[in-house]
């Protein structure tokens, strides 16, 4: 069964203060792992899609990694409106077959940047 | 900028009455999901249809129904609403022609059931 944990549930940093989110996950034969940003009262956000291992993207502040194991969400120089919940989720390739699209999603990290 | 709308935001009923949740897209998307999450939990799919007159229930049993009869529609039932309904439900759409699509989220509708 495909699993995706995230840690730390909550981070809490002060404006400029660099950090990483990580995003573990267990799955059968990766497609792709995503990364959404989601506000209170709100839908999720996409925010990148990653493929295989030694991949990295970047936007803004934001940058994602993807390990065989694990994809890290870097932070850097957070500001106050880089506040909000970030989810991880998998796509695994057994998923193809069928309804394709089909993701795991991990718990989530409440991040709190303060000015 | 994805196109994607759920009615109503929040919702409060009692217990025993039938509901529906709307959504609706507007990017012609084939594919389209229900997802539920409560505070600070996963989401969990709940329906999802491949396109028109195609549903199917997802990870998480649901005693909620779906129909899918436009390509832009994609209503979700309770026949009879319960205080363990209580939750948010999203939902969602992607492109059918690319696999590694995105999904695109509404904001989703708050059900409290009292």
């Amino acid at each position: 069964e495909d699993q995706v944990t995230q840690s730390p549930e909550a981070l809490r940093l002060q404006e400029g203060e660099s950090s990483s989110l990580n995003c573990s996950y267990t799955v059968s034969g990766l497609r792709g792992l995503f990364w959404y940003r989601q506000d209170p009262g709100k839908g999720p956000e996409f925010l990148f899609t990653l493929y295989s291992a030694g991949e990295e993207k970047e936007k803004e502040r934001l940058k994602a990694t993807l390990t065989k194991k694990e994809s890290f969400l870097h932070i850097t120089a957070p500001k106050p409106e880089d506040s909000a919940t970030y989810l991880c989720a998998v796509q695994a390739a057994a998923e193809e077959n069928n309804a394709g699209n089909m993701l795991t999603f991990g718990g989530g990290t409440r991040l709190m940047v303060k000015p | 900028e994805a196109d994607i709308y759920q009615t109503p935001r929040y919702l409060v009923i009692g217990t025993g009455k039938k509901i529906t949740l709307e959504c609706s897209q507007t990017m012609g998307h084939d594919k389209m999901y229900w997802y539920q999450q409560d505070p600070g939990m996963e989401l969990h799919l709940i329906h999802y249809s491949y396109g028109v007159n195609s549903t199917e229930k997802g990870d998480l049993s649901s005693e909620s129904t779906v129909s899918r009869i436009r390509t832009e529609h994609f209503p979700l039932t309770l026949e009879s609403a319960r205080p363990s309904h209580t939750s948010q439900y999203l939902c969602a759409s992607s492109p059918q022609i690319n696999r590694n699509s995105p999904l695109h989220f509404g904001n989703g509708t708050r059900l409290t059931v009292t």
